[in-house]
């Protein structure tokens, strides 16, 4: 079985503060995606990596990064956090079909 | 990414009674994939319809994309309380990338 997993199930930080969101995957999968979830707007892409040191801009970029140094590591990145950016985040591998992680809830305070 | 229209965002079922949710998009597509979120969990893979006019079922969720392939469904017989949770569906952009519905969200009154 795929497992992808996620550094925190919960995480609470303050407005400003830099977050790390770590996400592992065990299928040696090139593709491997972030997204966040919020009521009524489905999942929205954040940002993809299609092989390690290689990352594409999704949806939704603005105030996040990312870093592949690895092939099973995808690790998202807030800078500067704001309540705007309070939600879930799921991290997702696969070629095809997308296996996803248990999911973050961040709360930005 | 690419839009897809998911309706209903809401379905309140009755246990034991059908009901169907619908996924279109503007363009024609490749292929079109389902999945479905537990409340608390995260989005599981479901199936994927390639064909103009598939029909694929498993166990009470029949799915179907349509024949131009621009729409898709997914209609459950005999709903469940195992039935609850959020069903999206998701269609290619770019290479790997999906664009998700924003999701049916059905509950069942027992």
């Amino acid at each position: 079985d795929v497992k992808v997993t996620q550094s925190s199930r919960y995480l609470v930080k303050r407005t400003g503060e830099k977050v790390f969101l770590e996400c592992v995957q065990d299928m040696d999968h090139e593709n491997m995606f972030w997204y966040r979830q919020d009521p009524g707007l489905g999942l929205r892409l954040i940002y993809f990596s299609y092989d390690v040191k290689m990352k594409e801009k999704g949806d939704i970029p603005e105030g996040y990064s990312v870093s592949r140094e690895k092939k099973e590591r995808f690790s998202l990145i807030l800078e500067s956090a704001s309540t705007n950016q309070t939600s879930m985040y799921l991290c997702a591998s696969g070629s095809h079909e997308q296996y996803f992680g248990p999911g973050t809830r961040l709360t930005v305070t | 990414g690419q839009q897809v229209m998911q309706i209903p965002q809401y379905q309140h079922v009755q246990e034991g009674e059908d009901f169907t949710t619908y996924c279109n998009s503007s363009t024609t597509l490749s292929n079109i994939q389902w999945y479905k979120q537990r409340p608390g969990g995260h989005p599981v893979f479901l199936i994927q319809l390639v064909k103009s006019g598939e029909v694929k079922k498993q166990k009470r969720l029949t799915f179907q994309f349509g024949e131009a392939k621009k729409n898709s469904s997914l209609h459950i017989t005999a709903t469940q309380t195992t039935d609850v949770g959020t069903y999206f569906c998701a269609v290619p952009f770019g290479d790997y990338k999906l664009s998700f519905g924003a999701g049916t969200t059905v509950t069942v009154r027992a």
